[in-house]
């Protein structure tokens, strides 16, 4: 099957600070999607983004296609960004999940 | 337009018993799919229905067991639930099969196995 690597592993970031979490696909997919899991557990849609460059507030993505990658960028972070983030591909008929981000914003 | 809701929210259950898990689709979306999200494994997908029907199915023991009514609702079972099986059950629902639709999570049910 598909691999979906995620880098880093883990994040330590003050608050303000920006940040970049990379996701690398070992195959073409379709429908990539990043989520943060909020403490309770419930996957948190942040963007849609096969291709291109969208932007949502302090959050921005962008899709390289052809090269099988995807950036999350985090700018200003704050303490309630804390979490983690995962990246998601369809390949196939399923969605295909990284191990995730663990980003931690301290104050 | 409400989101995905799943019932319950936890659950604990003994060993050898069976459980059933709920899924509610947000409205319009046809297709329902199921996760299992355990620390060892991460997310891995167990099935997706449409259409009241099984489309596709994970690398799960025949344990794992689902269905979809006319309304879109989905429900999966375990049966001789074993430690193995607690984990954070997730459902999603998209508009459609295939690509280019979206996924939306539910909050999950949370099942201990003692």
């Amino acid at each position: 099957g598909i691999q979906v690597e995620q880098s880093p592993p883990d994040l330590i970031l003050q608050e303000g600070a920006n940040s970049t979490l990379r996701c690398n696909f070992s195959d073409s997919v379709n429908n990539l999607q990043w989520f943060h899991q909020n403490p309770w557990g419930q996957l948190i849609n942040l963007f849609y983004i096969p291709s291109g460059t969208k932007q949502n507030g302090r959050l921005s993505a962008t899709t390289v296609a052809t090269e099988r990658y995807s950036l999350l960028y985090i700018s200003s972070s704050q303490t309630t960004d804390s979490g983690v983030y995962f990246c998601a591909g369809k390949f196939d008929y399923k969605l295909s999940f990284g191990a995730g981000t663990t980003v931690t914003v301290r104050a | 337009k409400a989101g995905v809701t799943q019932t319950p929210r936890y659950l604990i259950k003994t060993r050898g018993q069976q459980v059933t898990l709920s899924c509610s689709p947000i409205s319009g979306h046809r297709s329902v799919s199921w996760y299992q999200q355990t620390p060892g494994q991460g997310l891995q997908f167990l099935f997706e229905y449409f259409s009241e029907t099984q489309r596709n199915k994970g690398n799960f023991p025949g344990r794992f067991s689902g269905r979809q009514f006319s309304n879109s609702r989905s429900e999966m079972n375990v049966s001789t639930l074993e430690l193995g099986d607690s984990a954070l059950y997730l459902c999603a629902s998209s508009l459609a099969l295939g690509q280019g639709y979206e996924q939306y999570f539910g909050p999950g049910t949370r099942l201990t196995v003692t």
